[in-house]
């Protein structure tokens, strides 16, 4: 199956700055990427589809200013955390579609923490 | 990092028939949650289960959860159509995450 790296794995990073999560796909071109969003005990979140040379999809109510995605080539998403402020601080987690729909394969995770 | 198992992988039904998808996992766990994927879509959150509940209800899905097997099912009752996708568990040990493989279900009308 395909493997997903993502890094790092976690950061602490100040109130104010920015913080970049890199999403990796290291078997397969990947045209689509998954970016969720998990806080303690509860469930993910779908943040944003990250689509391969175009714009990010993103959800509803999901800042796009302050989570930029960037999926520049077919094999890395990145998702930057501008201006993080303390509520920022989640587990944040990317997935890639498999070569068929009913494949999902997802990253270790990030866990930010904002000071 | 998935390291559930789900079955079967793939589960085919007619339209109005009963859907049930199981879930194995190794770890100890704070909650087990479900999730659904349409093809081209994300992960969408269907129910969460905590480890001290049994059994829980959301309209036509019903999951049950055995810390003991450490297993959980999802039942999915008359399905339809619209149901078609891939359905995940992933299980929250609060340090990490895990994700199941997967069963694709097809509802066929």
């Amino acid at each position: 199956g395909a493997v997903v790296s993502q890094h790092p794995s976690r950061v602490i990073c100040k109130s104010g700055t920015s913080v970049k999560i890199e999403c990796r796909s290291l078997d397969f071109q990947a045209t689509t990427m998954f970016w969720y969003r998990q806080f303690p005990k509860q469930s993910l979140m779908l943040m944003a589809t990250s689509n391969e040379g175009s714009k990010a999809t993103y959800e509803q109510g999901v800042e796009k200013d302050k989570f930029l995605i960037n999926h520049a080539s077919l094999t890395l998403s990145t998702l930057t955390v501008t201006s993080a402020h303390p509520e920022d601080s989640s587990f944040y987690i990317c997935s890639v579609e498999g070569r068929r729909h009913t494949e999902a394969f997802f990253g270790q995770g990030t866990r930010l923490t904002v000071v | 990092s998935q390291q559930g198992e789900e079955d079967p992988q793939a589960l085919s039904i007619q339209e109005g028939e009963n859907a049930t998808m199981n879930c194995s996992y190794k770890t100890s766990i704070n909650n087990l949650q479900w999730y659904r994927q349409n093809s081209g879509r994300g992960l969408v959150h269907l129910i969460l289960i905590r480890s001290n509940e049994r059994e829980k209800h959301s309209g036509r899905l019903r999951v049950t959860l055995d810390t003991s097997k450490k297993s959980s099912s999802l039942l999915i009752t008359a399905s339809r159509a619209a149901d078609t996708a891939s359905y995940f568990c992933a299980t929250d040990g609060g340090n990490q995450f895990y994700f199941g493989t997967g069963t694709s279900l097809t509802v066929i009308p």
